[in-house]
């Protein structure tokens, strides 16, 4: 167990549905990442944040969107969602405590699977 | 830009036997991260080994070791008399230093040992 929790473990929904992904950190970790691993594509960052700041974007849809809360869990906002858009949707985090990244070991949740019908 | 090349797409082995994952990475930087990352059946991923780009000293913990080569550009990993709870896909992964430490990842090995 990391200690990085994620919920719904899984999700079905519709196209052109929005759904919302939930993650916890570990304890005391201030960074928190999101990824994408699907078959074609395979494991992909979207997204970091840390402590409540977006610090960088990969290759993350504009239907995306993500935020980190003062408490330091996350949500991953996925809108308009289209077939491809199922997925396994990983959070991380790491402690990173100075935002320098010398301690940066990511440790990720269980992922949630999201399957768009 | 940042690159990990895994070319191994599977492996399959006997039980026992040794099995070494290649990982080729390219990067501009000078200070980076290199990792390696199992994914059981299960889904979850699993974090084995982080090593700095100047820390080039090979490492030992149990059966697993990892060999990292600056000069061929190579962090390969070495499963010791493998075991079935070692299937698995392993992911070699790439962060640079500072700033956004996103991971780029390999596409993964899956390795199969079988009884």
């Amino acid at each position: 167990d990391s200690g990085v929790t994620q919920t719904p473990k899984h999700l079905i929904t519709a196209t052109g549905q929005r759904v919302t992904l939930r993650c916890s950190p570990r304890s005391g970790d201030l960074s928190v990442y999101w990824y994408q691993q699907s078959l074609d594509q395979g494991l992909q960052f979207l997204i970091q944040y840390y402590n409540g700041e977006e610090r960088a974007k990969g290759n993350i849809l504009e239907r995306f969107s993500a935020q980190q809360f003062p408490d330091l869990h996350s949500e991953l906002n996925l809108s308009s969602l289209e077939l491809g858009d199922s997925a396994l949707y990983f959070c991380a985090s790491s402690v990173d405590p100075l935002g320098r990244g010398e301690l940066n070991e990511q440790f990720f949740g269980p992922g949630t699977r999201l399957t768009v019908l | 830009a940042q690159k990990v090349t895994q070319a191994q797409t599977e492996i399959s082995v006997v039980e026992k036997e040794d099995v070494t994952l290649d990982c080729v990475y390219e990067t501009r930087d000078t200070t980076y991260y290199l990792f390696w990352y199992k994914q059981p059946p299960s889904g979850e991923l699993v974090f084995l080994i982080r090593r700095n780009s100047f820390d080039e000293q090979n490492e030992i913990s149990g059966r697993y070791s990892w060999n990292f080569q600056k000069s061929t550009s190579s962090f390969n990993f070495t499963i010791t008399a493998s075991q079935v709870v070692d299937s698995a896909v392993y992911f070699c992964a790439l962060s640079e230093a500072g700033g956004a430490q996103k991971l780029v990842f390999g596409q993964g090995t899956r390795l199969t040992i079988n009884p």
